[in-house]
């Protein structure tokens, strides 16, 4: 069983278009999270969710708009896709937030192409 | 807020030879010292981690060492294989709930057969 499952793996896409990036972790963890890789592998985190609550908005057009129906599933949707936003996006979930900072379990990611 | 360096971006080393990965942190209210190693079309994967109350910490061919006054951290691979061929990224975390895990910009260490 997947712990952390994302869909799609490859998304290619044209610019203007509207996409959603869906993830789902099945462990019961109360936190989940989008990371974007870019070409150069560097790891930047986007936003984090604590039971169903936004905890983390890093510096991202708002363009990107996460959506957490329940806290087994944290989806991500892209408007206005512009060639910058190419790169692999990483669903990561954790059992706690806070003082005992815990193992983030990863997704194996969607990798977004934007011709 | 935290900024990560690592050192070097990539590495090469000879099958059974060390390796050694550096990482520095700006923030001394870091407590959560993660190193993850990313396999190619993965995702990244936990492989050992160290809290700021505890300068070292081994698990069979791994080690990580912390010294808090210096505000560095390493990775030690010993007896290197090929499937240690990987991108490994160190991080640090600050204790609050609105704080993140900050990655490094991870190395690309290929062992050499």
């Amino acid at each position: 069983d997947t712990a952390v499952s994302q869909t799609p793996k490859y998304l290619v896409t044209q610019m203007g278009n509207d996409k959603s990036i869906k993830c789902e972790q099945n462990l019961g963890h109360d936190t989940m999270y989008w990371y974007k890789q870019d070409s150069k592998k560097f790891l930047k985190i986007m936003f984090s969710y604590n039971n169903k609550e936004l905890i983390i908005n890093e510096t991202v057009p708002n363009r990107f708009s996460p959506k957490s129906p329940d806290k087994a599933h944290l989806n991500l949707h892209i408007n206005s896709l512009e060639l910058g936003d190419s790169a692999v996006y990483f669903c990561a979930s954790s059992q706690e937030t806070g003082a005992n900072t815990g193992e983030l379990f990863f997704g194996e990611g969607s990798r977004l192409t934007v011709l | 807020g935290e900024n990560v360096e690592q050192h070097p971006s990539t590495l090469s080393v000879q099958e059974g030879d060390s390796a050694v990965i550096k990482c520095t942190y700006s923030d001394s209210a870091s407590n959560y010292f993660p190193w993850y190693k990313q396999e190619l079309g993965k995702g990244p994967q936990l492989i050992i981690d160290i809290r700021s109350n505890v300068g070292e910490k081994k698990d069979q061919r791994i080690a990580v060492t912390l010294n808090k006054t210096a505000k560095h951290f390493s990775l030690h691979i010993t007896e290197t294989q090929p499937e240690d061929s990987a991108v490994y990224f160190c991080a640090a975390a600050l204790p609050n709930r609105d704080d993140k895990i900050i990655f490094g910009k991870g190395t690309r260490l290929h062992i050499l057969p």
